[in-house]
């Protein structure tokens, strides 16, 4: 079973600034097969990458997404209000799908 | 338009038994990878179960033997069929849907909580 590690678990940043956020996989994973998505209290998450690079429908092009092999990274290049969220990587191998533990984006 | 909505989530004992339901709008359940996710409280998402379109299902380790995901295309919904509840199987389920063959969840529900306790 292949494990994403999620770093940090959490990120104090303010508004306007770049996050970066990682996601590392035990074993190799197919750009294919990768995602992440964003989590708002009470909500149910929302896709936001997937292929490890292309935006998902209606998402802002401020998010991107780039990695391969073991190694993924999802930035926001400039912060809003409305991006404080959780964040999830997500991959699919073996007729399984596994998430991270998750990033929190908290306001600094 | 295009939506899932789960129900029949509630308080049940351990031990006891209670069937998820997930009605689609707007397309074909049976025509994609559906997929049962939960959360537990103040937790990440969890990947529980799927039934892919040519009908195969598979199951993460802890819950094998236990639930059984099923869908109905008479009705165009999804279950998920819990017994020998345990406490740590508390959580939102969602349901979600992949478009076949593209290993992402591009469709949620809303989610419905199951409480396991005495």
């Amino acid at each position: 079973e292949i494990v994403l590690t999620q770093s940090p678990g959490t990120l104090s940043l303010s508004p306007g600034e770049r996050a970066t956020l990682s996601c590392r996989a035990s074993q190799s994973v197919s750009s294919s097969y990768l995602a992440w998505y964003q989590q708002k209290v009470g909500q149910a998450p929302r896709l936001l990458i997937y292929g490890a690079s292309s935006r998902a429908t209606g998402i802002p092009d401020r998010f991107s997404g780039s990695g391969s092999g073991t190694d993924f990274t999802l930035t926001i290049s400039r912060l809003e209000p409305e991006d404080f969220a959780v964040y999830y990587c997500q991959q699919y191998g073996r007729s399984q799908y596994t998430f991270g533990q998750g990033t929190k984006l908290e306001i600094k | 338009e295009v939506q899932l909505v789960e129900s029949g989530g509630g308080l049940v004992q351990p031990g006891g038994s209670l069937r998820l339901s997930c009605a689609a709008s707007g397309f074909t359940v049976s025509s994609n990878y559906m997929s049962w996710v939960r959360q537990a409280p103040g937790e990440g998402l969890e990947w529980v179960s799927v039934i892919y379109s040519g009908g195969s299902t598979y199951y993460t380790d802890s819950v094998k033997g236990r639930f059984t995901i099923s869908r109905d295309n008479s009705k165009n919904t999804l279950y998920l069929q819990m017994n020998s509840l345990r406490a740590d199987d508390t959580a939102v389920y969602y349901c979600a849907r992949d478009r076949s063959n593209y290993w992402y969840f591009d469709l949620w529900g809303r989610g419905t909580l199951v409480t396991v306790s005495s």
